[in-house]
């Protein structure tokens, strides 16, 4: 029931570009990304509802496949504030979520 | 307040004590969510609280778990003759509504059981 997350960690250049893959074998209602720093609470990013839509701010975006059950997060150009462990979360008819392995992403100068 | 509110932020136990952890959430919201964070690992759903429908306890680990949430506000987590895989963080969230809203995470309580 958890999702999957892949790739479990991504290491970058300032600038570079960085895809994180979240994927479920549930029909979902939504997916969720958070960031979360070391020590600190994750932070919501974004949420994107059924419907195979494509959100953003900023450099970060996220797609949603509602026929696989897969989303994509989307960082361009990424930035050291990038840097720390994202997780997706998916959201089935109860108003839970349940979230995946987590991806951590590491960005240096 | 301006945020989700957990106390206390640092607990130490004896193994077999009993402890409780407290959350307040945002005004106005109806969800109120706790999870479970071990050490290096992801986020593992505990309990939710909506309105003033029953909660969903599927995730509670074992019986020596509980909460409740009173006046549909501030929210108590109890863990009855902790055990030393207890030892976590425990994060409460909350949310304003099911659609177009992601949920906001207390501080968390590092709890270390000795």
């Amino acid at each position: 029931q958890q999702p999957v997350q892949s790739p479990q960690a991504v290491i970058l250049r300032e600038g570079e570009d960085a895809v994180i893959n979240c994927s479920s074998s549930k029909a979902l209602y939504s997916v969720h990304w958070y960031r979360q720093k070391h020590g600190e609470a994750p932070v919501f990013l974004m949420i994107l509802l059924k419907g195979g839509e494509q959100k953003g701010h900023d450099k970060i975006s996220a797609s949603f496949n509602e026929k696989k059950q897969q989303s994509s997060l989307y960082l361009t150009a990424s930035q050291l504030s990038y840097s720390g462990t994202y997780f997706c979360g998916t959201e089935q008819a109860t108003d839970k979520l349940i979230f995946g392995t987590g991806t951590r992403l590491q960005v240096f100068p | 307040g301006a945020g989700v509110s957990q106390s206390p932020s640092n607990k130490v136990t004896e193994k077999g004590k009993d402890v409780e952890l407290r959350c307040d959430p945002i005004s106005g919201h109806t969800a109120l969510y706790w999870y479970r964070q071990s050490l290096g690992q992801g986020l593992e759903f505990l309990i939710y609280f909506q309105g003033n429908s029953a909660p969903d306890k599927s995730g509670l680990p074992s019986d020596r778990f509980s909460a409740e949430r009173t006046g549909g506000s501030v929210s108590t987590l109890t863990i009855q003759r902790t055990q030393q895989e207890d030892s976590a963080v425990y994060l409460c969230a909350s949310r304003r509504d099911r659609r177009n809203y992601g949920y906001t995470f207390g501080s968390g309580t590092r709890l270390t059981v000795v």
